[in-house]
């Protein structure tokens, strides 16, 4: 089957740790993106990547960074200057990043919670 | 800027219709998508217009006017499995095609 798989779905750490969130996918997609979910807003685009080995930042990158080694993989990690790691953290990818074919599937989510 | 706005919360009856609103404000408009998000998972789509006019799909349809910055999306023969949120996103030409999100949402079909 086809897909974008996260993991794992729920995650805990301690304040200060570094930690890094799986996200891969076996659509044959060019893009990919992070997105993290807070209750009562919109999701909010944290990094994307067109194709391999480039990326750019969101609008809320700051203590964040990721990698994009392979078509099929581009990993977040959420550092310690990461002030609010709490969240649901959403991977998405899309054909390309052309408007008429970039419409966006999600993965299953990772659930951070930093205690 | 860029802002979209939806109620936050809708209440409907199994079997009934509903309409979600949506407005929404942006630079270089290219598109507007529908998601579902039943709580804690992913978002699935739902419908894409970038035309005015009605998207029909099954029970789902989506409507645009581009000139007044607004959609709704329409969902007719409601099932409780329909309690969802309701995701708006619109494509920005500004800053190379961002995708904006809506809060969503929040859909409760009662029997």
């Amino acid at each position: 089957d086809g897909g974008i798989t996260q993991s794992p779905k729920y995650l805990f750490r301690k304040e200060g740790q570094n930690v890094t969130l799986s996200c891969e996918q076996n659509l044959n997609h060019d893009a990919m993106y992070w997105y993290r979910q807070d209750p009562g807003q919109g999701l909010r685009l944290i990094y994307y990547s067109q194709i391999v080995n480039d990326f750019q930042k969101g609008d809320i990158a700051e203590g964040y960074s990721v990698s994009r080694e392979k078509k099929e993989s581009f990993p977040l990690t959420v550092t310690s200057a990461q002030k609010n790691p709490t969240a649901f953290y959403l991977c998405a990818s899309s054909l390309t990043r052309t408007p008429s074919t970039d419409t966006q599937y999600f993965g299953p989510g990772t659930r951070l919670t930093v205690l | 800027g860029q802002n979209i706005d939806q109620p936050t919360e809708m209440t409907a009856t199994e079997g009934a219709i509903v309409q979600i609103n949506c407005t929404y404000q942006t630079s270089g408009f290219n598109g507007l998508f529908w998601y579902q998000q039943h709580a804690g998972e992913a978002p699935t789509f739902l419908s894409y217009n970038v035309l005015d006019g009605l998207e029909e799909k099954g029970r789902f349809s989506s409507f645009l006017s581009r000139s007044k910055g607004y959609s709704y999306l329409l969902l007719k023969e409601l099932q409780m499995k329909d309690s969802a949120s309701y995701l708006c996103a619109v494509r920005d030409m500004a800053g190379g095609f961002k995708t904006i999100f809506g809060a969503g949402t929040r859909l409760f079909v009662k029997a």
